[in-house]
């Protein structure tokens, strides 16, 4: 029953191929984010989408690109993978943007998908 | 530019007691919100605890509480009686005036002893 599936879980692609990566939600959240998770760096945003065909970049956006046709997809697509792009790619949604309001709940996040470039 | 730094790489506690995870934060914005977030091992992300940075007093969810000094830009993390399923990777997080973006600090990976 979770809200948000991520697939594939795992995967393994070689060095120049594409590679897309696909976050599905059941919350009927607007916003939703693709990160990066590397030892040492914690999180960093890839794109993010505040509705549908509305999105922008992130701080590592680079060879990176996303579509949002409805609601509840959100695609990440590595248009020609690279070995520095190996690495855990986390979905993540939340009801709310802006700053500043006694209650959030922060992001409910994907299981992540391992990404192995060889 | 906004940032987040999380200074312990790693910290052990003893079961029972309690432990506080440092963050402090860098940001010009006078509206932000400042978010705990917990990765076990096996890889998911858990949201622990929210601080509006309005918010004059400590948020606390359970046995969680955020040590929010703005004067200082430091929004500690205070877990009271450890338990060894608090064993984990701790993140802090903020997010700034734009509102959509939140950042990440490095973590603190946190290790409960029995």
């Amino acid at each position: 029953d979770a809200g948000i599936t991520q697939s594939p879980r795992h995967k393994v692609t070689e060095t120049g191929t594409p590679v897309t990566l696909r976050c599905h939600q059941t919350e009927n959240h607007r916003y939703m984010y693709w990160y990066r998770q590397d030892p040492g760096h914690g999180l960093r945003l890839i794109h993010y989408s505040y509705g549908v065909k509305d999105t922008d970049k992130g701080e590592v956006s680079d060879g990176y690109s996303v579509s949002r046709s409805k609601t509840e997809d959100f695609l990440l697509t590595l248009e020609s993978a690279t070995s520095s792009q190996t690495s855990v790619y986390f979905c993540a949604i939340s009801q709310f943007a802006g700053t500043g309001a006694l209650r959030d709940y922060g992001y409910t996040f994907g299981s992540g998908t391992r990404l192995t470039v060889v | 530019a906004q940032k987040i730094t999380q200074t312990q790489p790693g910290m052990f506690v003893q079961e029972k007691e309690a432990v506080t995870l440092d963050c402090t934060y860098d940001t010009s914005d006078q509206s932000y919100g400042l978010f705990w977030y917990k990765q076990p091992s096996s890889g998911e992300m858990i949201f622990l605890i929210y601080q509006g940075s309005y918010d004059e007093q400590n948020a606390t969810e359970g046995r969680y509480s955020l040590n929010f000094q703005k004067a200082r830009k430091s929004a500690n993390l205070v877990i009271s009686a450890s338990q060894l399923g608090d064993s984990a990777m701790y993140f802090c997080a903020m997010r700034g005036d734009g509102g959509f973006k939140t950042i990440f600090g490095a973590g603190t990976r946190l290790f409960v002893k029995a």
